[in-house]
């Protein structure tokens, strides 16, 4: 079985520092990380992924996530936040183990970006 | 391209009845998936469909039914709703089915059952 745990529900940053979302992940096979941004009154949309290779994963809009197999964990981290990353951010696993993408998601973090 | 579009947008039901939420996507994916909402549990699978023709039971699929009508839709039927049920519900799909596919959402779906 998997499973995810983000860190902190809601995070509060100021506009210009660093934004730092946790997640942690737990599978018995080698898995795939993803995280996903929400912005209010949306859907879904993809932040970045790691599958296989660089561990390091560059996403959109300035974000980027590393996969630390050693402790479990696919933590999202951006330089300079911005007003317009006010949003609920979802980590998620899959593997390939798992009945195709039957993505299992964490619990969200709410993250607050003050001026 | 649309992408993923949802049908109502809100909805208010009142316990005992039922109703159907329409999904359709215009990517030619293969696979699709009904995922609900609730605060502080993120997302939860309900009901997938890997190809045309194929649906299986995800986390949590009691009192609802889905079917898969032809390779853009994918429609989750409530048969008689629940005040449990309220929740936000989203529809996704993705190319294939597997582990590394970005899976591509909807707007969602606000159901409050009364």
């Amino acid at each position: 079985a998997q499973s995810v745990t983000q860190l902190g529900s809601h995070v509060s940053v100021s506009e210009g520092a660093l934004v730092l979302l946790r997640c942690n992940y737990s599978s018995s096979v080698p898995p795939y990380l993803f995280w996903y941004v929400q912005y209010p009154n949306q859907g879904l949309q993809l932040l970045l992924k790691y599958t296989t290779g660089a561990t390091l994963v560059k996403g959109i809009n300035g974000f980027e996530a590393e996969f630390k197999k050693s402790e479990t964990s696919f933590h999202l981290t951006k330089p300079s936040a911005h007003m317009s990353d006010a949003a609920e951010y979802f980590c998620a696993v899959s593997s390939k183990e798992t009945s195709g993408s039957r993505l299992t998601f964490g619990e969200g973090t709410q993250l607050t970006v003050n001026p | 391209n649309a992408g993923v579009t949802q049908t109502p947008k809100f909805q208010v039901l009142k316990t005992g009845q039922s109703m159907t939420l329409q999904c359709a996507q215009d990517m030619n994916h293969n696979s699709m998936y009904w995922y609900r909402q609730d605060p502080g549990m993120g997302l939860r699978l309900i009901y997938y469909s890997a190809s045309e023709g194929t649906t299986d039971k995800g986390e949590v699929p009691n009192g609802y039914n889905v079917s898969r009508l032809n390779k853009r839709e994918f429609s989750l039927r409530l048969e008689s709703a629940a005040p449990s049920q309220t929740s936000v519900y989203f529809c996704a799909s993705s190319s294939r089915d597997r582990g590394w596919d970005e899976q591509f959402f909807g707007p969602g779906t606000r159901l409050t059952v009364l």
